[in-house]
């Protein structure tokens, strides 16, 4: 079946702009994930959702991140007034809570490139 | 806070034995997985192991783990050059089964 896809696969934006980076999980996956990619930091988890419950954000960086997911599915990862620090890859996964491994499925990814 | 930690690169002829070593600090860690992550490719999930356990195998991969050290192995037997990839460990614990702590990576380069 159709895995995890992200869009744009690359963006490339101006200081100061803003950004959306969608993520699709699995069909039937209610668990969404974003984490973060860069070369000084690894990888970062960001924000994680289930269901209806109230995200955990504790992983966002600073106030100008933020997200949501719409109808238990899709999620829009924004970006508000983008530095270059948050160069990076952004990645999401999905999982199905309650399987006790808690196994996420990546997307492949949005690269960002702020200039 | 949890720390996970990797060598950065490891270069194995092809047909020789891959060991990618990982420490974790976090003692309540439940589950550890290995991800690997082609260039310019997501993270793909290849095996994990409950922290009861101290071995996994599946196919050319062994799992091994020593809680009492908190050091988790990767062994890949014949390594092909096709496993050339960025190797991930990552951890999670009771409680904050959302997110997962990763290490920061082993290159593993296969040469012929």
């Amino acid at each position: 079946g159709a895995g995890v896809s992200q869009s744009p696969s690359n963006k490339v934006t101006e200081k100061g702009k803003d950004v959306e980076l969608r993520c699709d999980p699995i069909s039937g996956h209610t668990a969404l994930y974003w984490y973060r990619q860069s070369l000084g930091q690894g990888l970062e988890f960001l924000i994680y959702f289930q269901g209806n419950s109230a995200p955990d954000k504790s992983g966002l960086p600073s106030d100008r991140f933020s997200a949501e997911r719409t109808g238990g599915s899709v999620s829009t990862l924004t970006i508000q007034r983008t530095q270059q620090e948050d160069s990076a890859v952004y990645l999401c996964a999905s999982s199905v809570p309650g399987r006790r491994t808690y196994e996420q499925y990546f997307g492949p990814g949005t690269r960002l490139t702020v200039t | 806070g949890e720390d996970v930690e990797q060598s950065l690169f490891l270069s194995v002829r092809e047909g020789d034995s891959s060991v990618i070593n990982c420490t974790y600090t976090d003692s309540s860690s439940t589950y550890l997985y290995w991800y690997k992550q082609e260039p310019g490719a997501g993270l793909q999930l290849l095996t994990y192991i409950f922290s009861n356990m101290d071995m996994k195998q599946d196919q050319r991969l062994t799992v091994l783990l020593n809680k009492k050290d908190k050091h988790l192995s990767l062994r890949i037997a014949d390594t092909q050059t096709g496993d050339s990839a960025i190797y991930f460990c990552a951890e999670s614990s009771p409680g904050t089964a959302s997110k997962l702590t990763f290490g920061t990576g082993t290159r593993l380069q296969v040469t012929l």
